[in-house]
């Protein structure tokens, strides 16, 4: 089975304090995906990556930045967390674009940012 | 991307057929049809896609109108489990990169009833 693993499932932190999200993958996909998921607004895409080092914004970037070092590990960083980001946090990843590809997602993250 | 609109809540009874509808009048014609459904606290969860034919697998049948319009999705024989939001969702599928990328709406909170 895919698996995608997040690294905590609820997280609390200050405003302003810098934070991590990691997403791993262990079925060696090129594409990985970072979302957020609020209330009444369904999923929205923040960053997505389609190979190593190479990273495309989504349709909300703003005030998050991502790494992807390596095939299977995919971050997202907070430089300075606000409360308007607390969310709930979900990275999926895929095999290629094609027809069919479907996206496998993790448990998600819920951050709380006070 | 198209636009979706579902219905924000549905009730079915255990046991019975669930059939969800979905309407994206404005789809083009290199775009797929892919529902996913996201139970609560987990991530999102593919369940099947289509282009134009009707698409059965052992979660779930697709139905889309000829002229593409709509679709509909339908569990056969719902149970309790299948209680969760389901997301039709529009995509095209482009030979470049960047077609990835999924936009989740709302979706419809489907109650399985005892």
């Amino acid at each position: 089975d895919v698996k995608v693993t997040q690294s905590s499932r609820y997280l609390v932190k200050r405003t302003g304090e810098k934070v991590f999200l990691e997403c791993v993958q262990d079925m060696d996909h090129e594409n990985m995906f970072w979302y957020r998921q609020d209330p009444g607004l369904g999923l929205r895409l923040i960053y997505f990556s389609y190979d190593v080092k190479m990273k495309e914004k989504g349709d909300i970037p703003e005030g998050y930045s991502v790494s992807r070092e390596k095939k299977e590990r995919f971050s997202l960083i907070l430089e300075s967390a606000s409360t308007n980001q607390t969310s709930m946090y979900l990275c999926a990843s895929s095999p290629t674009g094609a027809p069919g590809d479907e996206q496998y997602f993790g448990p998600g993250t819920r951050l709380t940012v006070t | 991307d198209a636009k979706t609109t579902q219905p924000p809540s549905m009730d079915c009874a255990e046991g019975r057929a669930a059939n969800l509808p979905c309407n994206h009048s404005t789809i083009s014609g290199n775009e797929y049809v892919y529902w996913y459904r996201q139970i609560h606290s987990q991530g999102p969860q593919y369940i099947i896609h289509g282009l134009k034919n009707n698409e059965t697998n052992e979660m779930a049948s697709l139905i889309i109108t000829e002229d593409r319009k709509s679709s509909t999705l339908i569990l056969p024989h719902a149970t309790l489990r299948d209680t969760a939001v389901y997301y039709c969702i529009v995509r095209a599928h482009l030979p470049n990169f960047g077609n990835e990328k999924l936009t989740f709406g709302t979706g419809t909170r489907l109650t399985i009833i005892p």
